[in-house]
């Protein structure tokens, strides 16, 4: 199985901030890689396809981008909104595996 | 407006059986793979199962292989989850996704607890 280990585990920001998020996959997963974001009590919502396509209606200061079999997610001028857990996933191979999560809080 | 929603959970006892549904509106449901995620009790998300948009093909965790089965009715643009001889770890909150990969819809979930 794809592993993807994700990081870190948890953040605090300030609100304008520009916070990234990171996701190391075990082997090459080519842009098969999604993020989504999961507020509190909330089903998950996607975010990012394709490592860097942005999904429909989600605001211009979310990006994710590919460094070989790093893929990172950006939040720029962070938001009070933007609090919650957000996880990566991989679609390259069965099975689809999670990154273990990264909860946001924000100060 | 696309809608997921999800019915069907509740308390079972190990070793007995659930079958889980998802009534999908708002799109052509028999143009989409789906799937279904599930998220134990304050842990992280875990995909179960997915199937091809005409059912002809589906695809498992190795975790629920032999015990789980997903299944779809285009005609009445519902999804399934047939969950058989379950066991405490699959307790969890169990949402239905579309697609099959970039899971760009979510159901609200529901919750289904093993325990005796």
């Amino acid at each position: 199985d794809i592993q993807m280990t994700q990081s870190p585990a948890s953040l605090s920001a300030s609100p304008e901030e520009i916070v990234t998020i990171t996701c190391q996959a075990s082997q090459d997963i080519g842009n098969w890689l999604a993020w989504y974001q999961q507020k509190p009590g909330k089903s998950p919502q996607l975010l990012i396809y394709s490592a860097t396509s942005l999904a429909d209606g989600i605001p211009s200061r979310f990006s994710g981008s590919r460094s070989g079999t790093q893929y990172s997610l950006k939040i720029s001028r962070l938001q009070v909104e933007d609090t919650g857990i957000y996880y990566c996933l991989q679609r390259y191979s069965n099975p689809w595996t999670f990154g273990g999560g990264t909860k946001l809080e924000l100060k | 407006e696309v809608q997921l929603v999800e019915s069907g959970g509740g308390l079972v006892q190990p070793g007995r059986s659930m079958k889980l549904s998802c009534a999908a509106s708002g799109f052509t449901f028999s143009n989409y793979g789906m799937a279904w995620v599930r998220q134990a009790p304050t842990k992280g998300l875990e995909w179960v199962a997915t199937i091809s948009y005409d059912g002809s093909s589906t695809y498992y965790r190795d975790s629920v292989k032999g015990r789980f089965t997903i299944s779809r009715d285009n005609a009445k643009s519902t999804l399934y989850l047939q969950m058989n001889s379950l066991r405490s770890e699959d307790t969890a909150t169990y949402y239905c996704t579309r697609g099959t990969g970039n899971f760009d819809y979510w159901g609200q979930g529901v919750m289904v607890t093993v325990s005796s």
